[in-house]
């Protein structure tokens, strides 16, 4: 692994369906963050984690769970998947939360609530 | 955060220099100004960030004007490689503070 992976790549999930986005770090980087992004709009944060075993809410985190249990490991949990959630979701990290934010992105994981 | 303004969209020949302009009238004293670019499916790319002087690294120069009230990034010989969405952030650099707005779609054109 070099760098920040997603998986799945893409996903279409029923309604009321319980989903689970993967992301994975080797960098070692403390921080780690969820965003969606909808068409024309900006990324939009849905939850970070400034360091293992702690998490904080971004701006839209409602619908949405994470958890770090690691420092490279950052799932978000869709416990009931709304068609709202429709989205491209893309998972970031960086080094630390602090003032020199360079984030690194993944590529992202399209995903299709029907 | 203090919110940022930037034109929709911008044109470019290959070759020239591409001028993205931002505007971030409200920015406080501890934020600093961040670029990051979006091309088209793939996640953001960190691209150059500072607070009062200007900056150069080997992707682009961004330059801050002595008010700190409006920025410009310079990317000196743009390519079609270049062609994507660019975002203009201000940011004290916690995580909860980082957002992206709707950016300016650069498109540069041979």
């Amino acid at each position: 692994i070099a760098g920040i992976t997603q998986a799945p790549t893409s996903q279409i999930l029923a309604a009321g369906r319980r989903m689970t986005l993967r992301c994975t770090q080797d960098m070692r980087h403390n921080a780690m963050y969820w965003y969606r992004q909808d068409l024309g709009l900006g990324l939009r944060l849905i939850h970070y984690s400034n360091t293992a075993g702690t998490t904080g809410k971004g701006e839209v985190p409602d619908g949405y769970s994470v958890s770090r249990a690691n420092t490279d490991d950052f799932p978000l949990t869709l416990a009931s998947a709304v068609p709202s959630q429709t989205s491209v979701y893309f998972c970031a990290s960086s080094l630390s939360s602090g003032r020199v934010n360079e984030q690194f992105f993944g590529p992202g994981t399209r995903l299709t609530v029907l | 955060d203090a919110k940022t303004t930037q034109p929709p969209s911008m044109d470019c020949a290959e070759g020239r220099a591409a001028n993205l302009p931002c505007n971030h009238s409200t920015i406080s004293g501890n934020e600093y100004v961040y670029w990051y670019r979006q091309i088209h499916s793939q996640g953001p790319q960190y691209i150059i960030h500072g607070l009062k002087n200007n900056e150069t690294n080997e992707m682009a120069s961004l330059i801050i004007t002595e008010d700190r009230k409006s920025s410009t990034l310079i990317l000196p010989h743009a390519t079609l490689r270049d062609t994507a969405v660019y975002y203009c952030i201000v940011s004290t650099g916690t995580a909860s503070k980082l957002t992206f707005g709707t950016g300016t779609r650069l498109q540069v054109t041979l």
